[in-house]
């Protein structure tokens, strides 16, 4: 059974920091993965979806990177700043069962102090 | 950009009330599921459908029930409130294997 995890729960930092926010998975047969942002009591925002095939997705001072082999997504946040203080979510989507579901790892509150 | 409308931001219902939930999305997306989300647990799934008329078992169905008579729509019913059923609710869709795009959220409360 598919299983994602992130570590740390939580994070806090100064701003302009560089960060990079880890997502680790148990199966490496995945169709994609995706990096959500959630703001405190609101619905998620999708920030970046990677396909198996890719190895790393960018937008704007996001940067999202994908290893299957070793079962690891990294989310690279350049030059960070008090807005981008949230909780983020990975997601795969896994091959197994061949269902559209996702499976969800915690997610990760980040800080980011000014 | 993809829209996906969740009917109500607050809902406060009464212990053995029968609850409609309302998702409307606006890009003919296959896929509907339906989540609720609590502290420490995470985002647990209810149920989704992959098409009209069509709907399956998530992690959590007991208690809850979906209806999915149009493509664009997809509402969570929930039978008879518990307080145990107080919780975010999440909607969202996708079209076939590509990224979700969520709602809003519902916070329900049952009292």
């Amino acid at each position: 059974k598919q299983e994602v995890t992130q570590i740390p729960a939580a994070l806090s930092v100064p701003e302009g920091e560089n960060l990079v926010l880890n997502c680790s998975f148990t199966d490496s047969a995945i169709y994609n993965l995706q990096w959500f942002r959630q703001d405190p009591g609101k619905g998620l925002t999708s920030l970046l979806l990677i396909q198996s095939s890719q190895r790393e997705q960018t937008s704007g001072r996001l940067n999202a990177s994908l290893d299957k082999s070793s079962g690891r997504s990294t989310l690279y946040i350049a030059a960070s700043q008090p807005g981008d203080s949230a909780t983020y979510l990975c997601a795969v989507r896994p091959v197994q069962g061949g269902s559209e579901k996702l499976v969800f790892g915690k997610g990760m509150k980040l800080t980011v102090n000014p | 950009d993809v829209k996906v409308t969740q009917s109500s931001r607050y809902l406060v219902k009464r212990t053995g009330e029968k609850v409609f939930l309302e998702c409307v999305q606006d890009m003919d997306h296959e896929n509907m599921f339906w989540y609720r989300q609590d502290p420490g647990l995470g985002l647990r799934l209810i149920y989704f459908s992959y098409d009209v008329k069509m709907k399956e078992k998530g992690d959590i169905p007991e208690g809850y029930s979906v209806s999915r008579e149009k493509k664009e729509r997809f509402s969570l019913i929930l039978e008879s409130a518990s307080t145990n059923q107080t919780s975010m609710y999440l909607c969202a869709s996708s079209p076939y294997s590509r990224g979700y795009t969520f709602g809003s959220g519902t916070r329900l409360t049952v009292v």
